[in-house]
């Protein structure tokens, strides 16, 4: 399987700062990379697709970036819904294996 | 809008087999843009992918979990389920269903809220 590393495991930041997060992948997986976002009790939101492409309806304070091994989701002005739990996940090859996930806290 | 809604025993003694179905709303399961799939979720081993099935009978499954599990779809009812057996503690998790593109880059664009099943005799 391919193994999805993201860190930090866990971040506290304030409202308005910038924050990046990022995901490693144990081998190439090209574009092959979607980031989601959930909350307590909630299920997990699409993000960004395929590395970079924001989902309808995102803030465009998400960025992604990235390509092969090394991925990262920047998000420029964090806002107080944005304190969540971060999830990246290939999928390339079966089974689309996810991240341990970074927790965004506020401080 | 999308909605994928999961349902089942929350308690499921050990050796038993689990059976879970997720409602499909908004949308048809025939759509062949889509396969749908399952997940488990637990503090310890994170977000596990258990496998997913298309209408036209495309299956895939982890092959961890691939002895023990099943996976239908029933197009009348708009539903498809999973059924895991032989089940033990280590399998108590939430477990989501979701939809995932199958055109592009595979994204899982709609997720159910999961249910939570417990393995305790």
């Amino acid at each position: 399987d391919i193994q999805m590393t993201q860190s930090p495991s866990s971040l506290s930041a304030f409202v308005g700062d910038r924050v990046a997060l990022t995901c490693r992948a144990s081998q190439s997986i090209g574009s092959y990379l979607n980031w989601y976002q959930q909350k307590p009790g909630q299920a997990p939101k699409l993000l960004i697709s395929a590395a970079s492409s924001l989902q309808d309806g995102v803030p465009s304070r998400f960025r992604g970036s990235g390509s092969g091994t090394d991925f990262t989701l920047t998000i420029s002005s964090l806002q107080p819904e944005d304190f969540a739990t971060y999830y990246c996940q290939q999928s390339y090859r079966t089974p689309y294996t996810f991240g341990q996930g970074t927790i965004l806290e506020i401080k | 809008q999308l909605h994928l809604q999961e349902s089942g025993p929350g308690l499921v003694k050990p050796s038993e087999t689990l059976s879970l179905t997720c409602a499909v709303s908004g949308g048809s399961i025939s759509d062949s843009s889509y396969y749908w799939v399952w997940i488990r979720q637990t503090p310890g081993k994170g977000l596990e992918w258990i496998g997913y099935i298309s209408v036209s009978g495309t299956i895939d499954y982890n092959p961890s979990l691939k002895s023990r599990v099943t996976l239908s779809v029933d197009r009348s009812k708009n539903n498809f389920s999973l059924k895991l057996s032989s089940m033990t503690a280590a399998d108590t998790a939430v477990y989501h269903c979701a939809r995932l593109y199958s055109v592009g880059y595979y994204p899982l664009d709609y997720w159910g809220q999961g249910i939570l099943v417990t393995v305790s005799s």
